[in-house]
């Protein structure tokens, strides 16, 4: 089955260095991917969405110049946290759509990738 | 906007017992509707969706949910559970089916068995 990729799995940062996760398809294509952060016993919420060969539209209250999405091939698409505070500490996921496969085809999440900020 | 709520944040069930969890959502129009089970530290696994038609939908592991439009519910129901099904477990609402539109999670609910 349709397989999304997360890497690092895990990561700890010092205050004020940047962090960059990567999201990837594996087994197909796909112009859009999102990304959503969940806090300790919350819910995902999203925090954009990553278009391939354009820029990333960014939900309400997200900080574009802090949160950088780059999706420059098909299968790829990264998150940069820039400058990261320790209240960036969260779970990131993403998630993809099989493009060729339309509208009916299902969203598959990555594992998700949990970053402590120190 | 569409909004979902998930009233019990945690519930214990014994191995072999049913289950249900509760899922109400808030939508103008015709919803199309999500459960995803998430294990720690993992991401999420679609379980079921419901978008037209049968009101009772089959998914993955046993689970079924039942798409009540007068109750603005959508539950999701296990005759017996297994020790593997302890997880989180998340109901979404949709604007269209698996479009790129946003899906709205709820706040999740943990399940816990017990043996």
């Amino acid at each position: 089955g349709a397989v999304v990729s997360q890497h690092p799995s895990w990561v700890i940062c010092k205050s004020g260095t940047s962090v960059k996760i990567e999201c990837r398809s594996l087994d197909f294509q796909a112009t859009t991917m999102f990304w959503y952060r969940q806090f300790p016993k919350q819910s995902l919420m999203l925090m954009a969405t990553s278009n391939e060969g354009s820029k990333a539209t960014y939900e309400q209250g997200v900080e574009k110049d802090k949160f950088l999405i780059n999706h420059a091939s098909l299968t790829l698409s990264t998150l940069t946290v820039t400058s990261a505070h320790p209240e960036d500490s969260s779970f990131y996921i993403c998630s993809a759509r099989d493009t060729r496969r339309g509208a009916n085809s299902p969203l598959h999440f990555g594992n998700g990738t949990r970053l402590t900020v120190t | 906007a569409q909004s979902v709520t998930q009233p019990d944040i945690h519930i214990t069930v014994s191995e072999g017992a049913s289950l249900e969890l509760r899922c109400n959502y808030s939508y103008g129009a015709t919803p199309y509707l999500f459960w995803y089970v998430q294990s720690p530290g993992q991401g999420l696994q679609l379980l079921l969706k419901y978008f037209s038609g049968d009101t009772l939908v089959q998914g993955i592991k046993g689970f079924e949910a039942e798409f009540k439009r007068s109750q603005s519910s959508f539950n999701l129901r296990k005759p017996s559970v297994h020790w593997s099904d302890a997880a989180e477990y998340f109901c979404a609402v949709g604007a269209t089916n698996f479009g790129n539109e946003k899906l709205t999670f709820g706040t999740g609910t943990r399940l816990t068995i017990i043996p």
